[in-house]
């Protein structure tokens, strides 16, 4: 299957501070997504972005689909408590007609100290 | 409340013996599938579903098998479970040609 890169691992950081993390592949993907899961909880979803060079902002998140179709990176600014988690990039790729495959990061675990 | 619901949340069972993990979404979206997380691997696409008995394999289908009979329900077969089965497994349900929207809260399956 594909392979992402995501990066980076983990990081700790002070509350106010601006985040910054991205993926990277090989393989040109059509879409990418990033979510954050909480402990105990599944993924949920932060952003979509469908064209290259796109960028969208979801409140203090914003996420960009690179030129390149391989790469994606997603700041959060000014950071809080609550943002503690770890957050996955994904890219989807068609395979087929009406068929597609979805790969995610390994994730950013994202600490923040208040 | 639009949700994706999985059932069990936690299971302990015995190598070899055949369970099920149902998952069910209220939503009436068409695509649905399932991952496993492990530690250092991320979430690994299983299974996934365009429609009604329409099933197609992921990156690790290996041990697993899925139906899709229902549009809400799409469970997870283990038809003879082994260790390296223990992980944690999320359902995730969308509308077609929009991916993941909506994960389930997970399962924590452990193979004894």
């Amino acid at each position: 299957g594909q392979q992402l890169n995501q990066s980076p691992q983990s990081m700790f950081i002070q509350e106010g501070e601006d985040v910054s993390m991205n993926c990277t592949s090989s393989s040109i993907f059509n879409t990418w997504l990033w979510y954050k899961q909480d402990p105990g909880e599944g993924p949920v979803l932060l952003i979509a972005l469908y064209k290259a060079g796109e960028l969208t902002s979801n409140g203090r998140l914003t996420a960009q689909f690179g030129i390149t179709r391989k790469d994606s990176f997603l700041n959060i600014s000014a950071s809080i408590p609550s943002d503690v988690g770890i957050y996955f990039c994904a890219g989807r790729l068609m395979v087929g007609a009406g068929s597609y495959q979805l790969t995610f990061g390994k994730g950013t675990k994202l600490s923040v100290i208040p | 409340e639009a949700q994706v619901t999985q059932n069990p949340r936690y299971l302990i069972t015995v190598t070899g013996k055949k369970l099920t993990v149902t998952c069910s979404q209220n939503m009436n979206h068409e695509y649905m599938s399932w991952y496993r997380q492990d530690p250092g691997l991320g979430l690994r696409q299983i299974y996934y579903s365009m429609n009604v008995e329409v099933t197609d394999k992921g990156d690790v289908p290996e041990g697993y098998k899925v139906s899709r009979k229902e549009k809400r329900n799409f469970p997870l077969i283990l038809e003879s479970p082994s260790p390296n089965q223990t992980s944690l497994y999320f359902c995730a349900s969308s509308p077609y040609r929009i991916t993941e929207a909506f994960f389930g809260q997970g399962t924590r399956l452990t193979v004894v």
